[in-house]
């Protein structure tokens, strides 16, 4: 049974660039959460979706960030006008459906902004 | 709000045994997970505690005490590939998934 897979698991972006990082829950899994990892730092939740629906987006700055679950294939979380603040690992965690379940990482794409 | 505290480093011996303590103040709880995670690797869940008490998993333990908002991971029979940082992470009341992660706690075992 696959885990959470990601990809790329390095992404190196010029200012102004647009950064798409895809992830595939794991096969029985319809919550995807999307976390952001700073050097030196916890991690920081972003959003949760489930498919074809954004449940909380709390942690999503307001702009430039957007993330989707399709019907159909990976989630993912879209970064336009990359900053270099944006330089992180972005982990992607899924879990079953049921309130009490635990969330499973994915390896992360590592994300440098130039 | 959510705040979670775990010390920033500890240092122990191989084959000793280790605590690293987490304390929460949260909004609402339900649950406290523990995660390992190796220099530029994922997290890896270690254990999860919703009622007070402790939880034995092999080498690992972990505990739980929601009056006093403090949760400890036991170690024991360190052995060297324990050196990796160990995330407290909690997640609130009410339906919300997200879990908020403490900064985590690198651990290094010595020789």
């Amino acid at each position: 049974n696959a885990g959470v897979m990601q990809n790329p698991r390095h992404l190196v972006r010029r200012r102004g660039q647009e950064a798409r990082l895809r992830c595939s829950p794991m096969k029985g899994h319809s919550h995807v959460y999307w976390y952001r990892q700073l050097p030196e730092e916890g991690l920081k939740f972003m959003v949760y979706l489930q498919k074809e629906n954004i449940i909380d987006e709390s942690g999503m700055p307001k702009e430039r960030f957007s993330a989707e679950f399709p019907k159909e294939g990976p989630s993912i979380l879209r970064i336009q006008q990359v900053v270099r603040g944006d330089s992180a690992a972005y982990f992607c965690a899924s879990s079953p459906a049921g309130l009490g379940e635990t969330q499973y990482f994915g390896p992360g794409t590592r994300l440098l902004v130039l | 709000g959510q705040n979670i505290d775990q010390p920033t480093e500890m240092t122990a011996t191989e084959g000793a045994i280790v605590q690293i303590n987490c304390t929460y103040q949260t909004s609402g709880f339900n649950g406290l997970f523990w995660y390992q995670q190796h220099a530029g690797e994922a997290p890896t869940f270690l254990s999860y505690n919703v009622l007070d008490g402790l939880e034995e998993k092999g080498r690992f333990s972990s505990f739980l005490s929601r009056s006093k908002g403090y949760s400890y991971l036991l170690l024991k029979e360190l052995q060297m590939k324990d050196s990796a940082s160990y995330l407290c992470a909690v997640r609130p009341y009410g339906g919300r998934r997200a879990l908020t992660f403490g900064s985590g706690t690198r651990l290094q075992v010595q020789p």
